[in-house]
């Protein structure tokens, strides 16, 4: 069974500081998701790391995948309050197999306060 | 079109009725999906359809009946519900491409919030 753990589940932030955020997932996999959720809205795509050592960068976000850990981080680089939402990380299991399975981590809850 | 459409944005129904919940998309995507997420949990699989045919069913109880009409078309007919079915229903599409490690990025919906009263 894909086991998918995300931390911290709450992240309270300053302003302008840096911090990452943690996904391990259990089993092999070679395709990790990133998603952005606001309250009472829908999930939108941040990034798709494909292969070990992916690094993808979109503003104050970097996100990194590795498969032998297991292990993605995304990294937020001086915080601003328009990056507050819930950040879900997700795995779907397998190598490059069958579709639909995506097992989503609990979420961290960012809140970036002046 | 970039988007998944899903209808209605609100939903409220009685524990005897049968409403649906409708998805829609024109991106040519192939697999749609059903998801269903509770207040401050993560979304968990219900169902999956690739060319419009149901390929993955997560145990969901019979009261909630997808039905994929078209390459387009994503409905969830619920019936007899209880309320602690009340969520987020969110519905969201992807290309198919087995065996191969491509992106294939969900696209979800903005999601129908259904409460059973």
């Amino acid at each position: 069974e894909l086991k998918v753990e995300q931390n911290p589940l709450f992240l309270s932030m300053q302003e302008g500081k840096n911090y990452t955020i943690y996904c391990n997932y259990s089993t092999t996999s070679d395709r990790l998701y990133w998603y952005r959720q606001d309250p009472g809205k829908s999930l939108e795509s941040l990034f798709v790391l494909l292969s070990n050592g992916a690094v993808k960068q979109e503003g104050r976000l970097m996100a990194s995948l590795d498969t032998k850990a297991r292990l993605s981080t995304l990294h937020i680089t001086a915080a601003v309050h328009d990056l507050s939402a819930t950040y879900f990380c997700a795995v779907v299991m397998g190598l490059g197999g069958s579709q639909g399975n995506l097992i989503f981590g609990k979420g961290t809850k960012l809140s970036v306060k002046p | 079109d970039t988007e998944v459409t899903q209808t209605p944005k609100h939903l409220v129904m009685g524990m005897t009725n049968k409403k649906s919940l409708k998805c829609e998309q024109h991106m040519g995507h192939r697999a749609m999906y059903w998801y269903k997420q509770k207040a401050k949990k993560p979304p968990e699989l219900m169902f999956v359809y690739s060319y419009e045919k149901l390929s993955i069913n997560e145990s969901v109880p019979s009261r909630f009946s997808p039905e994929c009409p078209n390459s387009s078309l994503l409905n969830l007919h619920l019936h007899a519900l209880q309320p602690e079915d009340s969520a987020l229903y969110l519905c969201a599409s992807s290309q198919w491409v087995r065996g191969v490690a491509g992106a294939n990025v969900l696209t979800f919906g903005a999601g129908s919030r259904l409460t059973v009263l």
